[in-house]
């Protein structure tokens, strides 16, 4: 198994720019997420799933939005980047039934830089 | 807004020592709390996960939890040099679909 996977694992964008991160698992976990991580902070969610077709947010969502068609796949779209946006962002998985949580398994990170 | 907090170090110890790091939630109702160490510029990776008040032990790990006191600690023993990093807690959130981090607590052991 690949695990959590997430490309690119680094991107400079210009302000007004978007993108897409990448985020996939092969896991079968129907639990996905998006942090971000600024240096010295802890992981802020942006986004997650709790299965195809259904996404809620996060602690830090505006700026972003997600889609979940597939198990496996779990992009995050940035629109119109600004320097606030600059981060390190990991993807995570889990397989998670009822109100307790498992364990969540993450991707290697995408480091952006917004000028 | 939900919280869970960690003292942020560095927390320094010598090779072989005991290394002893805390973290409180705020949320009475989490029901599981889990320790990731996280390497300077890698992802998190799991430590201990705890679900039941008292102890949880893994080789050199042991997980403490109380809920009580709203209160879970990581202790390392016979610390080494490569458990320098930095370790996040995190507990769920109400309704299970989420965690919260801390903000980590940066551990480092000389030789």
């Amino acid at each position: 198994n690949a695990g959590v996977t997430q490309t690119p694992k680094f991107r400079i964008l210009k302000i007004g720019q978007s993108m897409t991160l990448q985020c996939a698992q092969d896991m079968n976990h129907n639990y996905m997420y998006w942090y971000r991580q600024d240096p010295g902070m802890g992981l802020k969610l942006i986004y997650y799933s709790v299965g195809a077709g259904i996404t809620d947010k996060g602690e830090v969502p505006n700026g972003y939005n997600v889609s979940r068609s597939t198990t496996e796949d779990f992009p995050l779209r940035l629109e119109l980047a600004a320097p606030s946006q600059t981060s390190v962002y990991f993807c995570a998985s889990s397989y998670s039934r009822g109100r307790s949580q498992e364990t969540q398994y993450f991707g290697p990170g995408t480091r952006l830089l917004v000028l | 807004q939900k919280e869970v907090e960690q003292n942020s170090g560095p927390l320094s110890v010598p090779e072989g020592a005991i290394a002893s790091l805390n973290c409180t939630y705020s949320d009475r109702v989490s029901q599981s709390f889990f320790w990731y160490r996280q390497y300077s510029g890698k992802s998190p990776e799991l430590i201990m996960s705890i679900y039941s008040n008292g102890d949880k032990e893994d080789g050199r790990f042991t997980a403490q939890l109380n809920k009580a006191s709203q209160y879970v600690s990581l202790l390392i023993r016979d610390s080494q040099p490569s458990d320098s990093a930095t370790y996040l807690c995190a507990s769920s959130n109400q309704a299970g679909t989420a965690l919260i981090f801390g903000k980590g607590t940066t551990l480092s052991v000389s030789s």
